[in-house]
């Protein structure tokens, strides 16, 4: 089956760190860039980071660029989302997802919610 | 960047059509083909069902179809199905330092 879990969420206070990992299953997890997008409780999705098949090329949204790290691990079909000095304005539900074309992310896990409050 | 826009919610009755929008500008939508569309069931993932506008991944029904006119995309389903009823949000490429926006999602009622 094809499918992606994200799992490492959870409640963290202002200014810590969490790490979010997300398993690949089904697919060649290094044929794909990968991407990581959040969304807000009562907000619409956001990009926040992603990684070309190789790990060669990263890009990040402004608002993370500096606190956290994308990184994968093709042979154990693995993306991570490393997330340091967290904020109140960073919680939310924490998706990965397969990038097919611009823009387009074909198969999406269920997500991971990070909460960070005091 | 900001959001792109999509009515909060719309509605249908079974073998009906309904159309959602996803507004946004000449440096998103209206510059660049790449559009996409998404479904969200509560708790389930997002799944795509529109990306460069028009094409629909294998396994995506035709009742699903997407098309744009200058700043405005558009998603049509036609001959609505109980199980359309679900959360509806659209992306564009927003050029290379922005990369994608996306829209706040419309809730598609069946009714």
């Amino acid at each position: 089956e094809v499918q992606l879990v994200e799992f490492g969420g959870g409640l963290v206070q202002p200014g810590g760190s969490l790490r979010l990992s997300c398993a690949a299953s089904g697919f060649t997890f290094s044929n794909y860039w990968m991407i990581w997008v959040r969304q807000a409780p009562g907000k619409g999705p956001e990009w926040v980071a992603y990684i070309r098949q190789d790990g060669s090329e990263t890009h990040y949204v402004d608002s993370v660029r500096g606190r956290f790290t994308i990184s994968r691990d093709n042979p154990r079909y693995s993306l991570s989302l490393q997330m340091n000095n967290l904020r109140a304005e960073d919680t939310a539900l924490y998706f990965c997802a397969t990038v097919i074309a611009v823009g387009a992310f074909h198969i999406w896990g269920q997500g991971t919610m990070v909460t960070v409050s005091s | 960047q900001s959001a792109l826009t999509q009515p909060p919610s719309a509605s249908g009755s079974p073998g009906q059509s309904v159309t959602i929008s996803c507004t946004g500008t000449s440096s998103d939508v209206g510059g660049h083909n790449y559009v996409a569309w998404y479904q969200k069931h509560p708790g389930k993932a997002p799944k795509l069902l529109i990306y460069e506008v028009t094409k629909r991944p294998s396994g995506v029904p035709d009742r699903f179809s997407g098309s744009k006119s200058g700043n405005t995309a558009s998603l049509t389903v036609s001959g609505l199905q109980a199980e359309d009823e679900a959360d509806y949000f659209c992306n564009s490429y927003a050029g290379t330092n922005n990369y994608v926006i996306f829209g706040g999602g419309t809730k598609l009622t069946v009714l």
